[in-house]
């Protein structure tokens, strides 16, 4: 059972570009999680959502940032027009509920790392 | 979510037990104490959680005082492996909200 599946690993990108990272969550799970953690601190909750929904987006950004994930496919986090503050490690997660007290885990990936030139 | 306070470090003799302590004296009732760890730069590892009774696991031990208000981790025999930030994180379930955590460092 594979885990949680982020893509790519590393990502250059100048700045003005577009970022997309993806996050397929572990089988069975249809709620997702993004964390940011910028050089040197603590990971800082983006969004949570579920299949083609937004549950909660409190961590995000007003202006740039954008995630989704689709029926099909992977959860996407779109990070437009990007700046050197982008550059950070982000982290998804997933739970086969939103309520995750029964078993306490959130499956996290391995990240994706991104810097901007 | 109860905000918890973590010592910002902590060092342990390799084969020793780690006793990682966190205070979360504003916890409410349907709030969990979970333990999570981050070594160097992967994803976070879930460890343990747990709501008024102590649990144990393969990985570790969790503690927690009657009142509720603060909980020990405990690392039975620390290895090397186990150098990483621990966080503890008090949440009712549906979320994560992750602090600066404590980094423990195992010495040979």
């Amino acid at each position: 059972n594979a885990g949680v599946m982020q893509n790519p690993r590393h990502l250059v990108r100048r700045r003005g570009q577009e970022a997309r990272l993806r996050c397929s969550p572990m089988k069975g799970h249809s709620h997702v999680y993004w964390y940011r953690q910028l050089p040197e601190e603590g990971l800082k909750f983006m969004v949570y959502l579920q299949k083609e929904n937004i549950i909660d987006e409190s961590g995000m950004p007003k202006e740039r940032f954008s995630a989704e994930f689709p029926k099909e496919g992977p959860s996407i986090l779109r990070i437009q027009q990007v700046v050197r503050g982008d550059s950070a490690a982000y982290f998804c997660a997933s739970s086969p509920r939103g309520r995750f007290r029964d078993t306490g885990e959130l499956f996290f990936g391995e990240g994706s790392r991104l810097t901007v030139l | 979510d109860a905000k918890t306070t973590q010592p910002p470090s902590m060092d342990c003799a390799e084969g020793r037990a780690a006793n990682l302590p966190c205070n979360h004296s504003t916890i409410s009732g349907n709030e969990y104490v979970y333990w999570y760890r981050q070594i160097h730069s992967q994803g976070p590892q879930y460890i343990i959680h747990g709501l008024k009774n102590n649990e144990t696991n393969e990985m570790a031990s969790l503690i927690i005082t009657e009142d509720r208000k603060s909980s020990t981790l405990i690392l039975p025999h620390a290895t090397l492996r186990d150098t990483a930030v621990y966080y503890c994180i008090v949440n009712a379930g549906n979320m994560l909200t992750f602090g600066g955590g404590t980094r423990l460092m195992v010495k040979p």
